[in-house]
């Protein structure tokens, strides 16, 4: 079962056009939401940690927010360098494994 | 600061080799990680370590071996390659294992493709 659903799968925009990232989670007792951006051929590098409803966490044009159910990433007046898959994660629940478990990401492409 | 560093960057095999993936991490980690990437698939557990010493299996171990050399290198052994592991693997290592905020430090991956 998926712990961690996102949505859409890709997406293109306009430099400067603003938009947001959607990453819906199912587990209970949340022990963090994770956000990864992923240039290709690299590995993921981390951006933000959100622990609780209501947190806000800001990083240049990228701003990410969390609920009890979701969390968005909101890209604001992007520019090309933004480009990249967006993945989100959450720890393992259950099942003794560690680590986190990944959405399957978000292809962004900002055309100049 | 190198941070996580794997090697080969590239590897391709037959079906029915043998091969070893190499991860060496610098930041006096305790935990360590083996994920595959597969298109449409994301990333996915192959076996983690939380200490040197111990290694247990994530989602999908099977087909795998891991070997915790020391604090610093963890190895990953496909000891009888198949097509279905053609994959990106990427190695990772925690400084805060168990317990909530796992952030993970990955290194840059390594592509493997099986005939």
């Amino acid at each position: 079962e998926d712990q961690v659903t996102q949505s859409p799968e890709a997406l293109r925009l306009q430099e400067g056009e603003s938009s947001s990232l959607n990453c819906s989670y199912t587990v209970s007792g949340l022990r963090g939401l994770f956000w990864y951006r992923q240039d290709p051929g690299k590995g993921p590098e981390f951006l933000f940690t959100l622990y609780s409803a209501g947190e806000e966490k800001e990083k240049e044009r990228l701003k990410a927010t969390l609920t009890k159910k979701e969390s968005f990433l909101h890209i604001t007046a992007p520019k090309p360098e933004d480009s990249a898959t967006y993945l989100c994660a959450v720890p393992y629940s259950g099942g003794g494994a560690d680590g986190l478990t990944f959405g399957k990401g978000t292809h962004l492409i900002i055309q100049p | 600061n190198a941070g996580v560093t794997q090697t080969p960057k590239f590897q391709v095999l037959k079906t029915g080799q043998s091969m070893t993936l190499q991860c060496a991490q610098d930041m006096n980690h305790n935990s360590m990680y083996w994920y595959r990437q597969d298109p449409g698939m994301g990333l996915r557990l192959i076996y983690y370590s939380a200490s040197e010493g111990t290694t247990d299996k994530g989602e999908v171990p099977n087909g795998y071996n891991v070997s915790r050399l020391n604090k610093r290198e963890f190895s990953l052994r496909l000891e009888s390659a198949a097509p279905s592991q053609t994959s990106v693997y990427f190695c990772a290592s925690s400084d805060r294992p168990g317990g909530g905020d796992e952030k993970l430090f990955f290194g840059s991956g390594t592509q493997l493709s099986v005939l």
